[in-house]
């Protein structure tokens, strides 16, 4: 089992607000990055750091954190927003990475 | 714009090892940690390791007896090498460009991934 959790999946409404969450004991002392990975593709960055999106990522994704667990936002969700998506940050050592099982979002 | 490309055998058989290369295009391989990431079938990513453009390396805890990574900056490729494979190493592998800002570690630059089956 991963070091962080991660719900396996979400669903949302179109136009509506989801949060997707990362728990982990390491988010207490590091920020986690966020990716989102569609179908045969290879994941995406789409925020890192306290809540940092890069360049071409849509301002509907934002990401927080609090205590042990970092959350991703998407608000307004779109359908193509529907994709699984993964946290990553330190391990519990601090020296190590390490990816959440990732969470499966659904937009109906 | 950068761009990353992994090769290498797609086959490969039980105890061996398997080896891969990651191209990089249209950037600089220094001040980057240079990362392998895998996605066994219908499973989640899994963190490999990095190699930094100085060499240094940080490995997984679980595949750490096994992983070998190395960097060569003249042709601007970094690799990839886990001895002892099992099915259980059968995955896509993606190698991806990471860096450090704003409080954490993050991988903004991947490439399409490599399909790598263990099997006799």
């Amino acid at each position: 089992s991963s070091e962080l959790t991660q719900d396996p999946a979400v669903s949302v409404a179109l136009g509506q607000t989801v949060r997707i969450t990362c728990q982990g004991d390491s988010l207490r002392s590091y920020y986690a990055s966020w990716y989102q990975q569609k179908p045969g593709q290879a994941p995406v960055l789409v925020i890192y750091g306290k809540n940092n999106r890069p360049s071409g990522i849509p301002v509907r994704f934002s990401g927080s954190s609090s205590g042990n667990t970092a959350s991703l936002a998407i608000t307004g969700a779109q359908a193509e927003d529907e994709a699984d998506y993964y946290c990553n940050s330190r391990d519990s050592s601090g020296n190590h990475w390490v990816f959440g099982g990732g969470t499966k979002l659904t937009v109906l | 714009q950068v761009q990353l490309q992994e090769s290498g055998p797609g086959l490969v058989k039980p105890s061996e090892t398997l080896s891969l290369t990651c191209t990089l295009s249209g950037g600089s391989i220094s001040n980057y940690y240079w990362t392998w990431i895998r996605q066994p079938p219908g499973k989640g990513l899994e963190w490999i390791g990095y190699v930094y453009y100085t060499g240094s390396t940080n490995y997984s805890p679980s595949l750490k007896s096994r992983v070998t990574m190395l960097i060569d900056t003249s042709k601007n490729q970094f690799s990839l090498k886990l001895s002892s494979v099992t099915a259980a190493d059968t995955a896509v592998y993606y190698c991806a460009r990471a860096d450090y800002g704003s409080g954490s570690y993050y991988m903004d630059v991947w490439g399409k991934g490599t399909t790598v089956t263990v099997s006799s």
